[in-house]
């Protein structure tokens, strides 16, 4: 099977753009995750998608959204682009929801906002 | 603070020697997961242990959880330059009905040849 797929790996965008970010998961997974990954907070949770809804949700503001097709693709949408937005964004799929399930990872999309 | 917490922060060690990585977090958890990162193979999943098992092995592996310190261990036996990489744990956290997946910020190990 193929795995995680991310589109672009690379993006640079200036303040005040907005993004948009594609996740294909491993075929048969029905569960997509995102995650922000910075050196300066780590690698923070963003929200979960199962079933083509939103499941849970980070601390992060309303900028940040995002939706899933009824194939599980996933796309992230940050709007009004800041400079801490910068980072690493990884999305995770697995085969159900929750938490006792194994998360297989993308290689991430690398957003540098100048 | 951030839960997940790794320690130590960074560890350097010689090929073939065992390196430990503990990790404490604050909430009630039902699993945690121990994490790898490196830029070769991006994340990937090592083990998930349950609130209810109290040691776990694979292959060279080793990780236990202690609910009543709220701690966990990852043990690496036998490290090889490849194991060169963040070592991160994860649990999940409730919070009014939801949850959120809350990594801890890694341990940087360094297994020189």
């Amino acid at each position: 099977k193929a795995g995680v797929t991310q589109t672009p790996r690379y993006l640079i965008k200036t303040r005040g753009q907005q993004v948009t970010l594609s996740c294909s998961p491993i075929s048969g997974h029905r569960s997509v995750s995102w995650y922000q990954q910075t050196p300066g907070q780590g690698l923070q949770f963003l929200f979960e998608y199962f079933s083509e809804t939103q499941r849970n949700k980070g601390n992060f503001p309303g900028r940040f959204s995002g939706r899933q097709f009824s194939n599980s693709r996933s796309e992230m949408n940050v709007s009004t682009l800041e400079l801490g937005d910068s980072a690493l964004y990884l999305c995770a799929s697995s085969e159900g929801q929750g938490w006792n399930n194994e998360q297989f990872f993308g290689p991430g999309t690398r957003l540098t906002v100048l | 603070s951030q839960q997940g917490e790794e320690d130590p922060q960074a560890l350097s060690i010689q090929e073939g020697e065992n390196a430990t990585m503990n990790c404490s977090y604050k909430t009630s958890i039902n699993n945690l997961q121990w994490y790898r990162q490196n830029s070769g193979r991006g994340l990937v999943h090592l083990i998930l242990i349950r609130s209810n098992e109290r040691e776990k092995h694979s292959g060279r592996l080793r990780v236990t959880l202690d609910t009543s310190k709220k701690s966990s261990s990852l043990l690496i036996t036998a490290s090889r330059a490849a194991d060169t990489a963040s070592y991160f744990c994860a649990i999940r956290k409730t919070t009014s009905g939801t949850y959120k997946y809350i990594f801890g910020t890694g341990t940087r190990l360094k297994v020189l040849a």
